[in-house]
């Protein structure tokens, strides 16, 4: 398996544009997560998806930000519109459960709006 | 919000040294585990201890686990120039969310 695939690998876009970072779970893995990694706040996860649904979005920091799993290959993340602060690498990541195993994170996706 | 702390924040040792580094957490967990983050690149999965474990090996790589204290420790035996990394404890305490520590940067000098 080629693990967790994000795309693209590093963004960087105009303030108030739209983002979207995408990822491909690792085939079999019914749980998916969207992290994003700053120095100033560490990793935070965003959003947890299991079998599709959205399960807790209480990470998402604002309304500009919204995740979506259409099928259990995809999955979206979506910033309109993109602010400077929203700089950072978001990490995609999936597992076989919910809970009590291991997550396997993806390269990341380096975003920077400037 | 982090769940777990890790200490120390850097850490510097000559290749053949050991390396150990702590974490400690707050609430109850179901597990803990241990990923290592090189330079510009995600999050690799080292080894999950269960609430239940005191103590784990894998190669180089030895965990303990202390639930009374609520702390983990992680010890590098005999590190190699390919260890320097940065090093991440996270908590599962029984729901899906694995919450991160802010990670021991680890440098291994020639």
């Amino acid at each position: 398996d080629a693990g967790v695939i994000q795309s693209p690998r590093h963004e960087v876009t105009e303030m108030g544009q739209e983002v979207t970072l995408r990822c491909k779970p690792i085939s079999g893995h019914n749980s998916l997560f969207w992290y994003r990694q700053t120095m100033m706040r560490g990793l935070e996860l965003l959003i947890y998806f299991n079998n599709n649904v959205p399960i807790d979005d209480s990470g998402m920091p604002e309304d500009r930000f919204s995740a979506k799993m259409p099928n259990a290959s995809f999955s979206t993340l979506k910033i309109q519109p993109s602010e400077p602060r929203d700089s950072a690498v978001y990490f995609c990541a999936s597992s076989r459960e919910t809970g009590g195993t291991e997550a396997f994170f993806g390269q990341g996706t380096r975003l920077t709006v400037v | 919000s982090q769940q777990g702390e890790e200490d120390p924040q850097a850490l510097s040792i000559q290749e053949g040294e050991n390396a150990t580094m702590n974490c400690s957490y707050k609430t109850s967990i179901n597990n803990l585990q241990w990923y290592r983050q090189n330079s510009g690149r995600g999050l690799v999965h080292l080894i999950l201890i269960r609430s239940n474990e005191r103590e784990k090996h894998s190669g180089r790589l030895r965990v303990t686990l202390d639930t009374s204290k609520k702390s983990s420790s992680l010890l590098i035996t005999a590190s190699r120039a390919a260890d320097t990394a940065s090093y991440f404890c996270a908590t599962d305490a029984n729901d899906y969310k694995l919450s991160f520590g802010a990670g021991t940067t680890v440098t291994v000098r020639a």
